[in-house]
């Protein structure tokens, strides 16, 4: 079993729809909760950070973290046809960044 | 205002030759990885290094070598590429406290697309 788990999709949406995507991870020790969001043939970019539990909103995108369930998500009001990427959530127990470990990352079609 | 550089961004090799992927970063960043992306993979970490002249395995570190002689550049090397190892590299840096939340956010570059015949 991975230690973090990502539906790969694709998950295809109309515009203006919500998109919810999630992860689900088994250690208990990740405490830094991220989400990458990656456009083709690009690297990726970080979208949106959480430390430890609780909700963190940035305009139109929502992380959620659920550290009792073990359970991340990441939800997409108004979505917009530029959200079309694929979505890589990581975490991490500390800031070193070699210990950051990813999902397999969920493609997402806005279609106009 | 350049971030992370890939070069080169695309090559192919036959099964047996060696070559060189090199990443620049511009940052001072202190930290400095290696990964390789795979449909369905996810990124796995090659190698890493926390500081010039330093290195360390990641996951997946078997038929790749790396070094840092320089603190913002991070070469990783094939010594005899074997068709598994076609694949999208991705060099990214971080620093401990570094992006808007302390987070140690990783910085990628473009990726390396790598086809190995």
């Amino acid at each position: 079993q991975k230690e973090v788990e990502q539906d790969p999709g694709p998950l295809s949406v109309p515009e203006g729809a919500i998109v919810s995507l999630n992860c689900t991870y088994s250690n208990s020790a990740f405490q830094y909760f991220m989400w990458y969001r990656q456009y083709s043939r690009k690297g990726p970019e970080l979208l949106m950070y959480t430390y430890s539990s609780g909700n963190k909103e940035d305009g139109r995108f929502t992380a959620q973290v659920d550290k009792s369930s073990k359970y991340i998500s990441l939800f997409i009001r108004d979505s917009q046809p530029s959200d079309s990427a694929t979505y890589l959530c990581a975490m991490s127990p500390n800031t070193g960044g070699f210990k950051t470990i990813f999902g397999a990352g969920t493609r997402l079609f806005v279609k106009a | 205002n350049a971030g992370v550089t890939q070069t080169p961004k695309f090559r192919v090799l036959k099964t047996g030759q060696s070559m060189t992927l090199l990443c620049a970063q511009d940052m001072n960043h202190e930290y400095m990885y290696w990964y390789r992306q795979d449909p369905g993979m996810g990124l796995r970490l090659i190698h890493y290094s926390v500081g010039e002249g330093t290195t360390a395995k990641g996951e997946v570190p078997d038929g790749y070598n790396v070094s840092r002689l320089k603190k913002q550049n991070f070469l990783l090397g094939l010594e005899s590429a074997a068709p598994s190892q076609t694949s999208v590299y991705f060099c990214a840096s971080s620093s401990p406290s570094s992006g808007r939340t302390a987070t140690g956010e990783l910085f990628f570059g473009e990726g390396s697309r790598l086809t190995v015949l």
